[in-house]
């Protein structure tokens, strides 16, 4: 079958520690996408990609690192940086760029103590 | 800087009956509209995406519409069932390529 992955489901930190979450798709698409989702707001942009080796920041960008060194993979590191990172977080990938529809992971929910 | 509205926040309607989405947004320079579904707890499932030069698309008892001059979409779901109980999502994408989401709508179909 194919889709996205992201893993884990649940993650627990304690404050100042970073952390990485996972996203995997075996779509075959050249574009994927990083977004927060908080009680009561839309989802926010965090980092996109549309090609392996390049990465621009989206509209929350700061206290959140990415790479894209292969074309299935999309991890997120939260840094100790980021000063709420308690939040849903969603990875979504598409055939190309934003004028594609874009498909979406089951997300990892992230609690940081 | 696009904005998109969804209203109502909430709706409660009993199975069977036909309710409609709105899903408003202040720049109407857009590439598309998306339609999602989440379920509690879950990632978003692509619904209906219309294209900037199309009307409105159907799947099944679903039919999305758009009207670009007005800055309008509505999401017309046929016959409600229980199964249909989720927060309905909207997302334009600007010229930017960004997709800029509503707060959705959380429906709930009772029996």
């Amino acid at each position: 079958d194919g889709g996205i992955t992201q893993s884990p489901k649940y993650l627990f930190r304690k404050e100042g520690q970073n952390v990485t979450l996972s996203c995997e798709q075996n779509l075959n698409h050249d574009a994927m996408y990083w977004y927060r989702q908080d009680p009561g707001q839309g989802l926010r942009l965090i980092y996109y990609s549309q090609i392996v080796n390049d990465f621009q920041k989206g509209d929350i960008a700061e206290g959140y690192s990415v790479s894209r060194e292969k074309k299935e993979s999309f991890p997120l590191t939260v840094t100790s940086a980021q000063k709420n990172p308690t939040a849903f977080y969603l990875c979504a990938s598409s055939i190309e760029g934003y004028s594609y529809e874009q498909y979406f992971g089951p997300g990892t929910r992230l609690t940081v103590t | 800087k696009q904005e998109v509205t969804q209203i109502p926040a909430a709706l409660s309607v009993p199975e069977g009956e036909n309710l409609v989405l709105n899903c408003s947004f202040t720049d109407s320079a857009i590439y598309n509209l998306q339609w999602f579904r989440q379920d509690p707890g879950k990632g978003l499932t692509s619904l209906l995406l219309i294209q900037s030069s199309q009307r409105e698309q159907t799947s099944g008892r679903l039919n999305a519409s758009l009207d670009k001059s007005s800055g309008r979409s509505t999401l017309y779901i046929a016959a409600s069932q229980p199964g249909d109980s989720a927060t309905y999502l909207c997302a334009a994408t600007g010229t930017a390529s960004k997709l800029t989401f509503g707060t959705g709508t959380r429906l709930q179909v009772t029996l």
